[in-house]
């Protein structure tokens, strides 16, 4: 079976500085994977995509995501927090192309 | 472009009420469509699912039940709300292979 595990709940870093949310997979074969975005109280918006191109995937907003199928995982990073990034963020594998199988979220709070 | 609509945005009912929550989809034909619900501080649950009308699959077990009347709608209902009903519903619509388009949600709170 396939399934993601973001490795942090809550992730705070003062606006300008790096951001690092990670996340882990679990599969038999390679995934699919997704970063998605959820501002308070709206529905949520894809990130970035990875579907076995280039392992840097870039996103919209300045966010990029790099697989590595060495370590399982695909950690999402930013070069340089903003404001507008807090948000809760959620690692998404694929198992088929009709379904998604989430990850738990990493809520991002961005200090000025 | 394709855009979805939910409604209500928010919800309040007591136990062992109703409930209907709908879902529309603009701008596209036929889509896959999906509802999941979000628990406070839980990831997203995936509920029903649809590839046509008057196809429903069924995830998990509960007594919430789903429908598509018509191409672009899918409705959530249930009979008697559960205290564990309360939630964050999001109706979606499949875009490219593994991507998904989320509706701006209905928040549902049972008492």
């Amino acid at each position: 079976a396939q399934s993601v595990t973001q490795l942090d709940s809550h992730v705070s870093v003062s606006e300008g500085t790096p951001v690092l949310l990670r996340c882990n997979y679990s599969s038999s074969y390679s995934p699919s994977l997704f970063w998605y975005v959820q501002h308070p109280n709206k529905g949520l918006q894809l990130l970035l995509k990875y579907t076995s191109a280039a392992t840097l995937v870039k996103g919209i907003n300045g966010f990029e995501a790099e697989f590595k199928k060495s370590e399982t995982s695909f950690h999402l990073t930013k070069p340089s927090a903003h404001m507008s990034d807090a948000a809760e963020y959620f690692c998404v594998v694929s198992p088929y192309t009709d379904k998604l199988i989430f990850g738990t979220g990493t809520r991002l709070q961005v200090f000025p | 472009s394709q855009t979805i609509h939910q409604w209500p945005a928010t919800l309040v009912q007591p136990v062992g009420s109703p409930l209907s929550l709908e879902c529309t989809v603009e701008g596209t034909s036929n889509p896959n469509l999906y509802w999941y619900r979000q628990a406070a501080g839980r990831g997203l649950q995936l509920l029903f699912y649809s590839v046509g009308i008057g196809q429903i699959s069924s995830e998990v077990p509960q007594n919430l039940s789903a429908s598509r009347p018509q191409d672009r709608q899918f409705i959530l209902s249930s009979k008697k709300l559960l205290l564990s009903d309360s939630g964050f519903y999001l109706c979606a619509w499949r875009g490219g292979p593994g991507e998904q388009f989320f509706g701006p949600g209905t928040r549902l709170t049972v008492l």
